[in-house]
């Protein structure tokens, strides 16, 4: 069965740290991935995309994920946290010939001063 | 450019009523997605339509329907209202190229649907 696995509900880091977001997948055939983030009330802003080529992508507001296929995982990460990156995050799955996206449960960011 | 527009914004309407959710795709995308983001729940995948024609639904009952008009905008109709319907409706667009999608979604910010 196809799923996307977000193993932290809740992460709270300091303003400056680092962080790592966990994802992992389920998927038979190969897969899209990407990572989207919510602001409450808001709809998804996509943050990154791994199709195919270098498996470490960069993508917007300093963050960067790594496909590692061999553990089904695309985890997301920043070397220094502001405040304004509270916000929920999703990690989806897709296929490549289109249609929909399956996503996790997604994992709250709070940033403390 | 101009992003993914959805109305209305909010939308509140009593059990047992319709509700009708409109979405506008970026110019030059063909295909729109619509998802539902309910309060413990998740986003759940719930309709894609591609140059006019529904390609695939997710597992929500037949009272979920909707379309997409020539201009590529859509439409999501959810009849006989139920409290759970409460949620959040994104809708998201793509395109297609040479008939491949990039599967890349950009959504728009959504309609928060209200059942009382």
């Amino acid at each position: 069965a196809q799923s996307v696995t977000q193993p932290d509900i809740h992460i709270t880091v300091s303003e400056g740290a680092s962080l790592e977001l966990r994802c992992n997948y389920s998927y038979g055939a190969t897969p899209y991935l990407f990572w989207y983030v919510q602001s409450p009330g808001q709809g998804l802003q996509l943050l990154l995309k791994y199709f195919s080529g270098d498996t470490l992508v960069q993508g917007i507001k300093g963050f960067e994920a790594e496909f590692k296929r061999s553990q089904s995982s695309f985890n997301l990460r920043k070397p220094s946290v502001h405040w304004s990156d509270a916000a929920e995050y999703f990690c989806a799955v897709g296929a490549r010939r289109g249609g929909k996206l399956i996503f996790g449960q997604g994992t709250e960011l709070s940033v403390k001063p | 450019e101009a992003g993914v527009t959805q109305s209305p914004t909010h939308l509140i309407k009593t059990r047992g009523q319709q509700a009708t959710l409109r979405c506008s795709p970026i110019s030059g995308h063909t295909s729109v997605y619509w998802y539902q983001q309910a309060l413990g729940l998740g986003l759940q995948f719930l309709l894609w339509y591609d140059e006019g024609e529904e390609r695939n639904r997710g597992n929500f009952p037949p009272r979920f329907s909707g379309r997409q008009f020539p201009n590529y905008s859509s439409e999501l109709n959810v009849n006989a209202l139920e409290l759970e319907d409460s949620a959040l409706y994104l809708c998201a667009s793509s395109v297609r190229d040479r008939g491949v999608s990039t599967d890349t979604q950009y959504f728009g910010p959504g309609t928060r649907l209200t059942v009382l």
